[in-house]
């Protein structure tokens, strides 16, 4: 079974602090592990995912295979980072390479 | 991405109703995925077909069916109805690919069962 935690409902930062959102994943095999995001009054879309090792709109998010973690972060948060961010895991044997998302967390950046 | 669609956008019915959902992509993808949002439980995965000729069950699948019409069409129905069921629905495609696929989601279908 594959499974995706992300501890935090909600995670309120002030602009220009780091920010970091924890995704934890269980899965026997080798995964594969997506960010997507939501802002507000737009679609789920996808924000990075670990096989590009791509920075985009400044976050960074590295797959610790030691500790089946998928942390997203950015150094200086932007008040347009304000958005749901959820994980999600792609799994290749037993689970017909669907993905599984976590429960999501809430960003909020104050100013 | 107004590539994926999805009708009606809102929807309220009764208990006991059947009802569909429709989706339609004009990205030409083959994959394409049913899901529920509710908060603090995320998106959970209700049915998804990799092609015409295929259709799979999801984690929580159980009141739901599909139908997969033609490539580009993906429905999905309630037979009847239940007030649990009351969700926002997101339909999905993507393009498939070992570590390339994106899924591309629809804008979602408020859906309240009474």
């Amino acid at each position: 079974a594959q499974r995706v935690t992300q501890p935090e409902k909600l995670l309120s930062v002030f602009k220009g602090a780091p920010v970091e959102l924890k995704c934890n994943y269980s899965y026997s095999g080798s995964p594969e592990l997506f960010w997507y995001v939501q802002y507000s009054r737009q679609r789920l879309q996808l924000l990075l995912r670990h096989i590009s090792r791509e920075s985009i709109k400044g976050f960074t998010a590295d797959l610790n295979k030691g500790e089946t973690s998928f942390h997203l972060k950015k150094p200086f948060a932007q008040e347009e980072d304000s958005a749901m961010y959820y994980c999600a895991l792609r799994g290749l044997t037993g689970g017909g390479n669907k993905l599984t998302f976590g429960t999501g967390t809430q960003l909020k950046v104050e100013l | 991405d107004a590539d994926v669609t999805q009708t009606p956008r809102n929807r309220i019915t009764k208990t006991g109703k059947r009802i569909m959902l429709e989706c339609s992509q004009t990205k030409g993808h083959d994959r394409m995925y049913w899901y529920r949002q509710d908060p603090g439980l995320g998106l959970r995965l209700i049915y998804y077909s990799f092609d015409v000729k295929d259709i799979n069950k999801g984690e929580i699948s159980d009141g739901y069916s599909v139908s997969r019409q033609a490539q580009a069409k993906f429905s999905l129905s309630l037979e009847s109805a239940i007030p649990n069921q009351t969700a926002l629905y997101f339909c999905a495609t993507s393009d498939g690919g070992q570590g390339l696929e994106t899924q591309y989601f629809g804008p979602g279908t408020r859906l309240l069962v009474l």
